[in-house]
């Protein structure tokens, strides 16, 4: 158990609608990472935060936005859904402000799009 | 569980062999490489990291090569058990610092 949790586990809908990802940190840590994972792109970084601000940004869609709130625990939400947009989600956290070190992955939130 | 890639490479190893994962990374600049696991169902697990002042680092079972005149990284498992089954991934840490993941390697350890 790594410590991360996310929620749901599993999520089906449809084309066009909007879903919400959460993730609670390690207890203690700052920093909150959102990747992508999918079969042709592998895990792809998203976003990151840290102590409640935006710190790095990769490969984000502008239909999917991100917040980390004062209790630290982090929503991704993902509007307009494709197709495409089915993949696994994964939040990981550390306690270090940069995107190095060891990450924390929780075990991720499996969205399909139909 | 779930496979995470159904295209990915993979090595196939007998029980208590020793197996050698290999990694091409592509930043001349990256300073920080890491190794992760992922098992099926679950979210990748650090095994192990290394700087790049650094050609080799040991730890339980696992040693990291680093090559950076050919940007190699490699990972070796000593007595693979069949635990380790899984995707293994490097990643590279480049000045922008968001680490970059590899495509990953399936690892099959037969009994």
């Amino acid at each position: 158990d790594s410590g991360v949790t996310q929620t749901p586990k599993h999520l089906i809908t449809a084309t066009g609608q909007r879903v919400t990802l959460r993730c609670s940190p390690r207890s203690g840590d700052l920093s909150v990472y959102w990747y992508q994972q999918s079969l042709d792109q592998g895990l792809q970084f998203l976003i990151q935060y840290y102590n409640g601000e935006e710190r790095a940004k990769g490969n984000i869609l502008e239909r999917f936005s991100a917040q980390q709130f004062p209790d630290l625990h982090s929503e991704l939400n993902l509007s307009s859904l494709e197709l495409g947009d089915s993949a696994l989600y994964f939040c990981a956290s550390s306690v270090v402000r940069e995107n190095t070190g060891e990450l924390f992955f929780g075990e991720g939130s499996r969205l399909t799009v139909l | 569980g779930e496979s995470v890639g159904l295209h990915l490479p993979t090595l196939s190893v007998q029980e208590g062999d020793n197996s050698i994962i290999n990694c091409a990374y592509s930043n001349s600049a990256s300073d920080y490489f890491i190794w992760y696991k992922q098992e099926s169902g679950k979210g990748p697990q650090f095994i192990i990291d290394i700087r790049s002042n650094m050609d080799k680092r040991q730890g339980q079972r696992v040693t990291v090569l680093l090559n950076k005149t050919v940007k190699h990284l490699s990972l070796q498992i000593a007595a693979t058990q069949p635990g380790d089954s899984a995707v293994y991934f490097c990643a590279e840490s480049p000045p922008t610092r968001k680490l970059v993941f590899g495509a990953g390697t399936i690892l099959r350890v037969k009994s």
